[in-house]
């Protein structure tokens, strides 16, 4: 069973650019989360989606924006990158209810020169 | 007010020795999940082990347990024998059900483990 896959693993942009990561689930899981880790704030929650819908949003500028398909793939636009975007952006895929728990992927680690 | 305090940042423990991790949390939400994740030097999360605050025995999954004290609101997480693999970074994580957190987990900030050979 393939896990969590994001992409790309890597990226260098810069300032003032705009980015899309992409995050395939595992498959049969409708929920996607979004999660960025940097070494000063730690990990904190972006948005979560279910079946296409945001349930929960984090307090992130409205820069930070996600979507999902109906295949459960989920994406995450950033536009106008700040230097301090740089993070690791982790994606989080579970079946969805509150009994179950997240699989992670690798995550993509974004630089903003 | 922190959700999830992780006081140690950094750990050593020998080679086939046990170790714990501690975690406390706050929430005043009586139905919750507790987490804990393992996360390399390559980044990946990787699931260790789960709480949920109904359960009446401490969670165990191999070498992994969970000593789940509700009262005292704490989640420590004991690694019994060690191995180099388990250097790594480890994080305690909550889920509430109620009052808007319902599917997000709230993390600590993590302790580093290294394990000595």
């Amino acid at each position: 069973k393939a896990g969590v896959t994001q992409t790309p693993r890597y990226l260098i942009k810069t300032r003032g650019q705009q980015v899309t990561l992409s995050c395939s689930p595992i498959s049969g899981h409708r929920s996607v989360s979004w999660y960025q880790q940097t070494p000063g704030q730690g990990l904190q929650f972006l948005f979560e989606y279910f079946s296409e819908t945001q349930r929960n949003k984090g307090n992130f500028p409205g820069r930070f924006s996600g979507r999902q398909f109906s295949n459960s793939r989920s994406e995450m636009n950033v536009s106008t990158l700040e230097l301090g975007d740089s993070a690791l952006y982790l994606c989080a895929s579970s079946l969805g209810g509150q009994e179950y728990g997240y699989t992670f992927g690798s995550g993509t680690r974004l630089t903003v020169v | 007010a922190q959700k999830i305090t992780q006081t140690q940042p950094g750990m050593f423990v020998q080679e086939k020795e046990a170790v714990t991790l501690d975690c406390t949390y706050d929430t005043s939400d009586p139905s919750y999940g507790l987490f804990w994740y393992k996360q390399p030097s390559s980044g990946e999360m990787i699931f260790l082990i789960y709480q949920g605050s109904y359960d009446q025995q401490n969670a165990t999954e191999g070498r992994y347990s969970l000593n789940f004290q509700k009262a005292r609101k704490s989640a420590n997480l004991v690694i019994s024998a060690s191995q180099l693999g388990d250097s790594a970074m480890y994080f305690c994580a909550m889920r509430e059900v109620s009052g808007g957190s319902n599917y997000k987990l709230t993390f600590g900030k993590g302790t580093l483990l290294t394990v000595n050979p």
